[in-house]
């Protein structure tokens, strides 16, 4: 069965950068775009940016351009995403999200979710 | 950017009874391409309606979806207290946006 099982808490500084991994089982991480989404304690949901696993290919929130990388390491079905520069704002739970398929602009919905990460940012 | 408005921001709904959450877009949703997410405390969303009519594995037929264009709806009948929820609207038709999110309270 298809699973995202990402990395655990963490706690930075501001100003730090923080990296988080989601490993994908049940299916080939390079067949369906791979999606982050943040969402900050008490708030809703906010999109981050997409990669194609099969060509490496990103697409970012303009809110987080030149913060945010996004990148996938196929020999191990593992997709990543590093945001930098890091303040108290960025506390939140970041999960990933897989969209159904790989075709066209990779905006759709998200059939699987990863179970979140938290990250608190605190001096 | 699409800008998604959902509503109300609470329903308090008793069990057995029908919910109607409402999610509006500042513009025109191509294709109807709308999706409604459910989300309990501690866990990720969960994929509940999908291109706004078509329901996703699992849940049952007391979910409904319906709307086109700007305006959406989310139809949950015969209230069960399992349906306490979150409930968000997403948009894919232009990059991706969320709603707020509307919290569902079966009292």
């Amino acid at each position: 069965q298809v699973q995202l099982v990402q990395s655990g808490a963490e706690v930075q500084k501001p100003g730090a950068s923080m990296k988080v991994s989601c490993k994908a089982s049940g299916y080939t991480l390079t067949g369906h775009y791979m999606h982050w989404v943040r969402q900050a304690p008490g708030q809703g949901l906010e999109w981050m940016g997409q990669i194609n696993p099969k060509t490496g290919g990103v697409k970012y929130a303009q809110k987080f351009e030149g913060r945010v990388t996004m990148t996938r390491d196929t020999s191990i079905n593992t997709a990543y995403m590093e945001l930098s520069r890091l303040t108290s704002d960025d506390t939140a739970v970041y999960f990933c999200a897989r969209v159904p398929h790989l075709s066209g602009s990779g905006s759709y919905f998200f059939d699987y979710w990863g179970q979140g990460t938290p990250v608190t940012v605190s001096s | 950017e699409i800008v998604l408005t959902q509503s109300p921001g609470t329903l308090s709904v008793s069990p057995g009874e029908r919910a109607t959450l409402s999610c509006r877009a500042s513009q025109r949703v191509s294709s109807g391409y709308l999706a409604w997410y459910q989300q309990k405390p501690g866990q990720p969303p969960r994929l509940l309606i999908y291109g706004a009519v078509s329901r996703a594995t699992g849940f049952p037929d007391r979910f409904s979806g319906s709307g086109s264009g700007t305006d959406f709806t989310l139809t949950i009948s015969r209230l069960e207290p399992e349906d306490s929820a979150v409930y968000y609207c997403q948009q894919y038709g232009s990059s991706i946006t969320f709603g707020q999110g509307t919290r569902l309270e079966i009292k």
